[in-house]
């Protein structure tokens, strides 16, 4: 196991909602990235977190917002859900902001969008 | 438009044959290539990396070829287990670089 926990394990939303999805990061790591796995995709990065502040945005709307706590853990919040936002939602630690550094990945979030 | 372009989708190999999986890139500043292993009802799991500076990286059964001029690289398995069977991502990112460019994926089967 990676040390990295997601909650929950699966959601079931209807369109238009708001969803927040947590992220525990493994005992030592300051940053906390997060990605969008569609079914039978590759994960895409949606941003990364760094001591609390946002450090990198990929191609996601505004509405994908997170939040860094002082421990380290992290929440994704979604708003105005859409059909589309169906997906595995995976967060990933690392030491530090550096991609060449490990990133451990949790299990994942499951979101369906009705 | 997708960075890095992975092959196949999906790859059914007998136990004890060789697995291989190609994968191209775009970003000429990508400096650093590393490929995922991910089970069902997990989240995926650094396997090997490889930097351009190096053609080829083994670790065990499993090695990286990279050809920098062609802009391609491709996993290796030797000896395939049935406990390979799992889904591989290969990636690439820059190294001062923030986020991890995925492939789409290849699902690999190894049969008994």
């Amino acid at each position: 196991e990676t040390g990295v926990t997601q909650s929950p394990t699966h959601l079931i939303k209807t369109r238009g909602q708001q969803v927040t999805l947590r992220c525990s990061s493994q005992s030592g790591h300051n940053t906390v990235s997060w990605y969008q796995q569609a079914l039978g995709q590759g994960p895409q990065f949606i941003f990364q977190y760094y001591r609390e502040e946002e450090n990198g945005r990929g191609n996601f709307p505004p509405r994908f917002s997170g939040l860094q706590f002082p421990n380290y853990s992290s929440e994704l919040n979604v708003n105005a859900l859409e059909l589309d936002d169906s997906a595995l939602y995976l967060c990933a630690s690392s030491l530090t902001p550096l991609a060449k550094n490990i990133q451990y990945f949790g299990a994942g979030t499951r979101l369906s969008v009705l | 438009q997708q960075q890095v372009k992975q092959s196949p989708q999906s790859l059914i190999v007998q136990k004890g044959g060789i697995s291989i999986i190609n994968c191209a890139y775009e970003n000429t500043a990508f400096d650093y290539f590393p490929w995922y292993q991910q089970f069902p009802g997990k989240g995926p799991a650094l396997l090997i990396a490889i930097r351009p500076d190096v053609s080829e990286k083994k670790e065990g059964r499993f090695t990286i070829s990279f050809n920098k001029s062609a802009k391609q690289f491709s996993l290796h398995i030797m000896d395939s287990q049935p406990g390979d069977s799992a889904t591989y991502f290969c990636a690439a990112s820059r190294n001062r670089d923030d986020k991890i460019i995925f492939g789409k994926g290849t699902r690999l089967h190894i049969l008994p």
